[in-house]
């Protein structure tokens, strides 16, 4: 069964400043990997998906994310934060379930706060 | 991407009550799910809902505390029966889309609190 840990349970940054979340999965084919957005009182909102092809991938919001197959990583970067990005943040593997249907695991969620 | 909506958005309820939840979506799509965030918690799959076949559940939930249509290929109900403050939760509806490569896209959500 394929899982998702994300270390970093919550994060706080400066406005303008990196930002790097982290995560990785375990899943014993090539996986398909999720980055999802969960603002105060919100539903999920998808910032990218890597399924193929190249390694890193772009999303919404000046997203961006990197599958590195040798560390089972798929880390969530942006280079300059805005006060609009704090929110949860989640990663998610797809996979077979057992009835050969699709299914997403999710990790626990990074929370991130930005600092004016 | 698909739009879906949730019916009702939030609501407060009884212990013992039941609570039928609605979701929409504006496209016709074979493969929907519903899943349960606890406060604080990540999301987890309840169950997995095909039109015309009945709904598989994941370990730990069963049909008779969550039951769920899926009448249609635009339409499912998520039910949380006989509640107790435990099933406290936002419950969110998603649906597979985008053809073999399918990407769950997720609706707004209810949040259930159980007095």
């Amino acid at each position: 069964a394929q899982s998702v840990t994300q270390p970093d349970i919550h994060i706080t940054v400066s406005e303008g400043a990196s930002l790097e979340l982290r995560c990785n999965y375990s899943y014993g084919a090539t996986p398909y990997l999720f980055w999802y957005v969960q603002s105060p009182g919100q539903g999920l909102q998808l910032l990218l998906k890597y399924f193929s092809g190249d390694t890193l991938v772009q999303g919404i919001k000046g997203f961006e994310a990197e599958f590195k197959r040798s560390q089972s990583s798929f880390n969530l970067r942006k280079p300059s934060v805005h006060w609009s990005d704090a929110a949860e943040y989640f990663c998610a593997v797809c996979g077979d379930s057992v009835d050969g249907s699709y299914q997403l695991t999710f990790g626990k969620g990074t929370k991130l706060s930005v600092i004016p | 991407s698909a739009v879906i909506s949730q019916k009702p958005s939030r609501d407060i309820c009884q212990r013992g009550t039941s609570l039928t939840i609605q979701c929409q979506v504006d496209s016709q799509v074979t493969m929907m799910f519903w899943y349960r965030q606890q406060p604080g918690q990540s999301l987890t799959l309840i169950a997995t809902a095909n039109q015309g076949s009945e709904a598989t559940y994941e370990s730990g939930f069963v049909i008779d505390k969550f039951p769920i249509s899926r009448p249609n290929l635009t339409f499912s109900t998520l039910t949380v029966s006989n509640m107790s403050p435990e099933d406290s939760s936002i419950y969110l509806c998603s649906v597979a889309w985008g053809g073999p490569q399918e990407t769950q896209y997720f609706g707004p959500g209810t949040r259930l609190l159980v007095l």
